[in-house]
This record gives structure tokens, sequence and C-alpha cells, in this order.
């Protein structure tokens, strides 16, 4: 079925550095949305987006709705430990609201 | 959002044997999901389970594998028949507590391993 393109796949960095994050399809998407899964988890919504241009935060996590409705990206500032984990893309595109497709998934790793 | 109770949290399986995971959520919602997540990858929808009738599969799943039942806007299971090693994967539910809800919420996850 069809999947995202998320980038990077993994990255390891050091306590305080920012991070991005993206993700982007080949069509026109309705809603983005970013999720983190920790290990042993299902994952957590972090931050829903609805329309193009949109611009959201939830505390140090800052995620937009690309222009052309066929990107999204995702950015931590100043991270910590406990941002590690396995953060996905999903969204709804237009031809089918009700099928969440997936990115393949950007794992985090933070160095104390 | 929901709160959702998914068991076992963990099993190791013959293989040829069947496993029946349970999703309780603590309100009543309107879809129910379940997925599948094979080690480092991404989620896999499986199929929608449909209150009071046969659930909606997925291309490339069909209803003899992975029997499912929703008996109520509350509860669901998954079961995972005659198990191979390649059925060793994460199988997660997932609700979507209104229809136009924000995302959906997930289980913590069964992790299956079949020997």
């Amino acid at each position: 079925g069809q999947q995202l393109n998320q980038s990077p796949q993994s990255m390891f960095i050091q306590e305080g550095e920012d991070v991005s994050m993206n993700c982007t399809s080949s069509s026109i998407f309705n809603t983005w949305l970013w999720y983190k899964q920790e290990p042993g988890e299902g994952p957590v919504l972090l931050i829903a987006l609805y329309k193009a241009g949109e611009l959201t935060s939830n505390g140090r996590l800052t995620a937009q709705f690309g222009i052309t409705r066929k990107d999204s990206f995702l950015n931590i500032s100043a991270s910590i430990p406990s941002d590690v984990g396995i953060y996905f893309c999903a969204g709804f595109n237009a031809g089918n609201n009700r099928k969440l497709i997936w990115g393949l998934g950007t794992s985090l790793a933070v160095n104390p | 959002s929901a709160v959702i109770s998914q068991k076992p949290s963990r099993d190791i399986c013959q293989r040829g044997t069947s496993l029946t995971i349970q999703c309780q959520v603590d309100s009543q919602v309107t879809m129910m999901f379940w997925y599948r997540q094979q080690p480092g990858q991404s989620l896999t929808l499986i199929a929608t389970a449909n209150q009071g009738s046969e659930a909606t599969y997925e291309s490339g799943f069909v209803i003899d594998k992975f029997p499912i039942s929703r008996p109520n806007l509350t509860f669901s299971t998954l079961t995972v028949s005659n198990m191979s090693p390649e059925d060793s994967s994460i199988y997660l539910c997932s609700v979507q507590k209104e229809t136009g809800a924000v995302g959906y919420t997930f289980g913590s996850g069964t992790r299956l391993t079949v020997v």
C-alpha cells in the first residue's frame, strides 16, 4: 500500500541540539499527523495539522503542513534524553479520508 | 482521549497454534482498528473492526488468518491463526473515538514471538 517518504531514517544527536525531520508524498494530503513511539508502547499523537501552511507547536515541538499539501516537517528544539523514540508521520490523503497512511519512521537517539 | 487496555502485552507461541488478542476501551468509540508492526518497521493496517458485522480487511490480510470480533462499541479481539515465525510482530489496537476526531489512539501493543 501507499507509504509516505520520511527522512532521515535515523538520527543520533547530542542533548541540547535541535532536530528536524520531514515527510513527503506524491499525492495531496488533507491532514498530517506526527506520532512518537517509545519502546514497548503504541504510538502517541504529538501534533495534528489540518490546512496548508499551518504551523503548530506543542512545547518544544513544532510541525508545519506544507503549502503544496504534499509534505510536512517536525522540529524538536533543545533535545533532551526523553525525546528518544521513533517518530512517525501519518496522514489522510485527499482521495481517502478513512485510511491513515504512515511514514516509515525516524529513529531518534539522544546522547546525554 | 480514550484509554485502551490491550492483552496480552507479550507472548511466545508455538507454530501452528493460535493467539487471541483483546482490546478493551474505557468508553464507546466509533472506529476500532488492528495494526501489525513488524520489527523495525512502520505500521500496517490489518483490518477495521466493525461492530455487529464482519471486519473490513486490507489487501494481503484475510479473515481465515486474522479473524476479528467486535461485539460492542468498547471491545474487540484479533486472533492470529495457525501461526508461523513470519507472524512474529507487534499487534496494535487503535481507536477513533468519534467521527472526525483528531488522529487515532493506540494501545500499548502485543509483542508476539512465534517459535
